[in-house]
C-alpha cells in the first residue's frame, strides 16, 4: 500500500512553544492531505483538509490560527501547533489520498504531542 | 453530530470466533465504506473497503457486508485470533472528501 509517514513521532514540549509536525506521501503525489486529532481511546476528529498551493479548510471549532497547517508541494504537508499549551496534547495523525476522488486515504504512523 | 454510528464499543471474543462490528450511516451521499484496524500508539491501517454498487467483499478472514437500503454496514473477522485485538474503526465517506469515523470498537480476542 501507499506509505505516508510522519515526523516526529513522539514530541515533548513546554508550554507557549510552537511543534511542527511534517506529513509525507513517500510514493505518491497528495493533493490533498488531512488532518486529524485523536484523544486517548476515542475516535480520529478531522481537523483541517490541507489542499496544496491553496488554504486549509477548518472544521468548526478548529482554531486555524493556532493550528497553522501548510501544504507547500504535492508530497509535504506541515501542522504547526502555536504556542502549545497542556490541552493541545494529543495524537495527531495526517492522512493523504492515493488517487484523486477515490475516497481511498492512507495515514501515516501519528504524532504524539505532550505540553508539559 | 456523529455521522457514522459504531456499534458494540468493546468486544470480546475467543480465539477461533467470529468477530462482527455493525456500523450505521444517514448520509446518502456517501460512496467509500471503509474500515481501519489501529493499535495502540499507532496511527489507522486501512483493512477493507466496500462501495455501494456492491453488498459483500471479502479480502482472507475479513468480509464487509453492506445493506444499501438500510444504510447499514458490517465487519466480520472470521476466525479471530488473538494478533486481531485492535480497535476497528468504521468510517464513511464522499469520494474524495475526508472521512467520518464511527467511535471505534475495541476488540480483545481471549486464546
Amino acid at each position: 500500500g501507499a506509505v505516508v509517514s510522519q515526523h516526529p513521532s513522539r514530541v515533548i514540549c513546554k508550554s507557549g512553544t510552537s511543534v511542527k509536525i511534517e506529513c509525507r506521501s513517500l510514493d505518491f503525489q497528495a493533493t490533498t492531505m488531512f488532518w486529524y486529532r485523536q484523544f486517548p481511546k476515542q475516535s480520529l476528529m478531522l481537523m483541517a483538509t490541507s489542499n496544496e498551493g491553496s488554504k486549509a479548510t477548518y472544521e468548526q471549532g478548529v482554531e486555524k490560527d493556532k493550528f497553522l497547517i501548510n501544504h507547500a508541494s504535492l508530497t509535504l504537508s506541515t501542522l504547526t501547533v502555536t504556542s502549545a499549551h497542556p490541552e493541545d496534547s494529543s495524537f495527531y495523525i495526517c492522512s493523504a489520498s492515493r488517487l484523486a476522488r477515490t475516497g481511498e486515504l492512507f495515514f501515516g504512523e501519528g504524532s504524539r504531542l505532550t505540553v508539559l | 453530530q456523529q455521522q457514522v454510528k459504531q456499534s458494540p464499543q468493546s468486544l470480546i471474543v475467543q480465539k477461533g470466533g467470529i468477530s462482527i462490528i455493525n456500523c450505521a450511516y444517514e448520509n446518502t451521499a456517501f460512496d467509500y465504506f471503509p474500515w481501519y484496524q489501529q493499535f495502540p500508539g499507532k496511527g489507522p491501517a486501512l483493512l477493507i473497503a466496500i462501495r455501494p454498487d456492491v453488498s459483500e467483499k471479502k479480502e482472507g478472514r475479513f468480509t464487509i457486508s453492506f445493506n444499501k437500503s438500510a444504510k447499514q454496514f458490517s465487519l466480520h473477522i472470521m476466525d479471530s485470533q488473538p494478533g486481531d485485538s485492535a480497535t476497528y474503526f468504521c468510517a464513511a465517506s464522499t469520494s474524495g472528501y475526508a472521512l467520518n469515523f464511527g467511535k471505534g470498537t475495541s476488540l480483545l480476542v481471549t486464546p
